[in-house]
């Protein structure tokens, strides 16, 4: 079946720099996609999401950038503190439903 | 905003034993919830939608005898895991949707460590 998947099962950045987490996803009819960050022990805290209707989208100090031509989205941190250090997970909702998809994850280690 | 409660965090239990968990929405109503379950080092899989006043949508392999979920109101879905075993033992994790079921956000539990000795 169709799923989401990511590239870089681990990030390993110093504190201070911009980190990009990238993800392909396979389902054309996913219309609604969203970043979750979960901490050890935890469950997914939501960070941003995006709808296929529009390609950018900022947060507090996450961007999320969706490109439809190629299937692929990423999650941009700017001034990566220890703070972030979590798995990063992307996920999507097709159109028409309302469960999401979940990608494998992209661990990501900030040091000071 | 967007709270959702799970309770128990941890249970530790004999096999075959069966161990409810709560999941519930603190500040909205929930028309709809969701289990998870995650193994260590991977994602979220999906295991039902939980409907409140229906029956469950169960994820296709999931065994809707052995996960027993009932949403009995706009705040409180319950996943009973029957005659637990061993390779049941895993991270249960529960969420919920405010408002529209389509296009927004899912808010997640703090999930259940499951372990069956």
């Amino acid at each position: 079946g169709e799923s989401v998947g990511l590239h870089l099962p681990t990030l390993s950045v110093q504190e201070g720099d911009n980190s990009i987490i990238n993800c392909a996803y396979s389902n054309s009819a996913s219309d609604y996609f969203i970043w979750y960050k979960q901490e050890s022990g935890k469950g997914p805290q939501f960070i941003i999401d995006i709808r296929s209707n529009m390609d950018k989208r900022q947060g507090q100090r996450v961007t999320v950038l969706l490109n439809k031509t190629v299937k692929h989205l990423s999650l941009q941190i700017a001034a990566t503190q220890p703070g972030d250090s979590a798995v990063y997970f992307c996920a999507e909702e097709g159109s028409g439903y309302s469960t999401l998809t979940f990608g494998k994850g992209t661990m990501l280690l900030v040091s000071p | 905003g967007a709270v959702v409660s799970q309770h128990p965090s941890r249970v530790i239990c004999k096999s075959g034993t069966s161990v409810k968990i709560e999941c519930r929405s603190l500040d909205f109503q929930a028309t709809t919830m969701f289990w998870y379950r995650q193994f260590p080092k991977q994602s979220l899989m999906l295991m039902a939608t939980s409907n409140e006043g229906s029956k469950a949508t169960y994820e296709q392999g999931v065994e809707k005898d052995k996960f027993l979920i009932n949403h009995a109101s706009l705040t409180l879905s319950t996943l009973t895991v029957t005659s637990a075993h061993p390779e049941d033992s895993s991270f249960y994790i529960c969420s919920a949707i405010r408002g529209a079921v389509q296009g927004q956000p899912q808010h997640f539990g703090d999930g259940t460590r499951l372990s069956i000795l």
